[in-house]
């Protein structure tokens, strides 16, 4: 069965830090990963996965996460933080050679990012 | 994601009430699925559906039934609400394969007195 981690409800950043939110992951075989937001009152917006390649994963907003296959882990990082960046953050996975699970995604339980003038 | 669409955005119900949320979207996708977020427990998957004729059950299906009446349109409904029942629900969107994202609607609150 495939499972995520998300090991901090909450981050906390001060603007122009860098940032990085945790996740790791649990699969059977090799797992493909997203990195979702959520800004208040509305859905969850797509923002990068990996898929097989380089272990740097470019993204949306001027994100990025890293893939380490030795610590199961998919952290998302940005270099300098924003106010605008306070959202929730969810990290998923899908295992590929989890058939019946069909394309399921796990979601973990999200981290709230909190980014301080 | 404006290509997804969900009505109602909230919803206030009582017990024993029968519920239907809908969910529609532009985006020409094949895949459409049905989650719920509670705080703390993440997205929790309902159901999905990989086209028209294929429904299937998620982690949480007990208490929901979905109906998928066209590749654009998938329901969910509750046919007697109860209040743990009360939560985020979200629909999304995806292409087919394993590493394609998907997109989710704006969401909508249900509260179930």
């Amino acid at each position: 069965a495939q499972s995520v981690a998300q090991p901090e409800d909450q981050v906390n950043v001060a603007e122009g830090n860098p940032l990085t939110v945790k996740c790791t992951y649990s699969v059977s075989g090799n797992p493909y990963l997203f990195w979702y937001v959520q800004y208040p009152n509305r859905g969850l917006q797509f923002l990068l996965k990996y898929i097989t390649g380089d272990n740097l994963v470019k993204g949306s907003y001027g994100f990025e996460a890293e893939f380490n296959k030795s610590q199961t882990s998919f952290h998302l990082k940005k270099p300098s933080a924003l106010v605008s960046d306070s959202a929730l953050y969810f990290c998923a996975v899908r295992d590929i050679y989890e058939k019946s699970s069909g394309d399921k995604l796990t979601f973990g339980t999200g981290t709230r990012l909190a980014v301080r003038p | 994601d404006a290509d997804v669409t969900q009505t109602p955005r909230n919803r206030i119900t009582k017990t024993g009430k029968r519920i239907m949320l809908e969910c529609s979207q532009t985006k020409g996708h094949d895949r459409m699925y049905w989650y719920r977020q509670d705080p703390g427990l993440g997205l929790r998957l309902i159901y999905y559906s990989f086209d028209v004729k294929d429904i299937n059950k998620g982690e949480i299906s007990d208490g929901y039934s979905v109906s998928r009446q066209a590749q654009a349109k998938f329901s969910l409904s509750l046919e007697s609400a109860i209040p743990n029942q009360t939560a985020l629900y979200f629909c999304a969107t995806s292409d087919a394969g394993f590493y394609n994202e998907q997109f989710f609607g704006p969401g909508t609150r249900l509260t179930v007195l």
